[in-house]
């Protein structure tokens, strides 16, 4: 089953102790990304990738970083995390949006989520 | 910079009732993307609208395209109860890297 796979989905820490998100796709996409939903702000995108060992910051970036080793995988680390990070966070993935210009579906599938608290 | 605009963000229906929720954008695009989501889950994919005057239907949902006005509609024809849910409409950037995401339209069917 295709499939975009967050983990963990409920997550509460305190301010300061480094985490990780991972995410994980089983469709070859080559792109990647990570967004955080806030309310009354919709979904923003915090980095993204276009493919392995290439990555790139989003709208919303800063206390975040992220990786791209292998083309399955692309985790969220939060070195040090603060109150102002708590959100539900999304990962997604798809095609390259460029094949879209040659008619190749490129739907954008996400995760299940990953709801996070810091105190 | 591309911003995606949706009207209305909150939308009380009738069961049985038409309605239109409509998506702008600011700049030119070649794609619009519409996604639904129930309270605590994951986003999911309802249509992708490639080109002008692109128009997709599944259901009691149909979607829209028209790339000169830079508006996409989704029309919920004889709403149902299992419609109630947000609705968010995406616009891909010039760069090819991201999705633009409106604010949501949180959508509610009632008898």
């Amino acid at each position: 089953e295709a499939q975009v796979t967050q983990n963990p989905r409920y997550l509460i820490t305190v301010t300061g102790k480094k985490l990780t998100v991972t995410c994980s796709q089983n469709m070859n996409h080559e792109y990647m990304s990570w967004y955080r939903q806030d309310p009354g702000l919709g979904l923003r995108q915090i980095y993204y990738s276009m493919n392995v060992e290439v990555t790139d910051k989003g709208d919303v970036p800063e206390g975040y970083k992220v990786s791209r080793k292998e083309k399955r995988n692309f985790p969220l680390i939060l070195e040090s995390p603060s109150p102002n990070q708590t959100s539900l966070y999304f990962c997604a993935s798809s095609l390259s949006f460029y094949k879209g210009r040659r008619g190749v579906n490129t739907e954008a599938f996400f995760g299940q989520g990953t709801r996070l608290t810091v105190v | 910079e591309l911003k995606v605009e949706q009207n209305p963000l909150f939308l009380s229906m009738q069961e049985g009732k038409n309605y239109t929720i409509y998506c702008n954008y600011s700049t030119t695009s070649d794609r619009l993307y519409w996604y639904r989501q129930d309270p605590g889950k994951s986003l999911e994919s309802l249509f992708v609208l490639l080109s002008n005057g692109a128009v997709k239907q599944e259901g009691r949902l149909m979607a829209s395209l028209d790339t000169k006005a830079r508006l996409s509609t989704l029309h919920i024809t004889a709403a149902v109860h299992d419609l109630s849910a947000t609705y968010f409409c995406a616009v891909l950037s010039g760069g090819y890297n991201k999705l633009i995401f409106g604010a949501g339209t949180r959508l509610a069917v009632h008898p």
